[in-house]
């Protein structure tokens, strides 16, 4: 089946640094990428769907200039998570798809800022 | 919020067939059918997906109703490695759906 690839999956850093995470799909060329948070006992909530070569579409509530995501090829999306406070601390969890895959997604990325 | 409606919790022993039941009532005629698990600490796996007809694949299968109102997720033989969150959900498939999870079904696999 197809494979995504997110990185790091573990990160503990310090209040106001920023933080990059990439999910990178391995076996097949996706057109589009979604950005998901899981807070502790609760749901994913979308932030983000990102086309490739084009801006991404944040959800309502989702602020564009913290959480900033490229989508520059078809393998290959990046969110940095900038000036991180102890709020933003979550599990982000990646996925990908094209025309003919579903959602396939990362391991996710536990975040901890300190 | 989520478009679909699964009970919160169902405990089945292992080696039998574990029926998951999902509403989905304001589904439209485009949308598909999703169902994905969560292992705690992991991302998302996909399982199977249908719009019409009954699928079939190597992890599980989908029985939708004809008229597409409700589905049922069947593990044929579960084992306690299916412990887990399953959840349904309606989407437009491929690059052009968003996936909006609710809170699914925490199966426990018991001995």
């Amino acid at each position: 089946g197809a494979v995504v690839s997110q990185h790091p999956s573990r990160v503990i850093c310090k209040s106001g640094t920023s933080v990059k995470i990439e999910c990178r799909s391995l076996d097949f060329q996706a057109t589009t990428m979604f950005w998901y948070r899981q807070f502790p006992k609760q749901s994913l909530m979308l932030m983000a769907t990102s086309n490739e070569g084009s801006k991404a579409t944040y959800e309502q509530g989702v602020e564009k200039d913290k959480f900033l995501i490229n989508h520059a090829s078809l393998t290959l999306s990046t969110l940095t998570v900038t000036s991180a406070h102890p709020e933003d601390s979550s599990f982000y969890i990646c996925s990908a798809s094209s025309w003919d895959q579903p959602q396939h997604f990362g391991d996710g990325t536990r975040l901890s800022i300190l | 919020d989520a478009k679909t409606t699964q009970p919160p919790s169902m405990d089945c022993a292992e080696g039998r067939a574990a029926n998951l039941p999902c509403n989905h009532s304001t589904i439209s005629g485009n949308e598909y059918v999703y169902w994905y698990r969560q292992i705690h600490s992991q991302g998302p796996q996909y399982i199977i997906h249908g719009l019409k007809n009954n699928e079939t694949n190597e992890m599980a299968s989908l029985i939708i109703t004809e008229d597409r109102k409700s589905s049922t997720l069947i593990l044929p033989h579960a084992t306690l490695r299916d412990t887990a969150v399953y959840y349904c959900l309606n989407s437009y498939g491929g690059s052009q759906g968003n996936l909006i999870f609710g809170k699914g079904t925490k199966l426990s696999v018991k001995p």
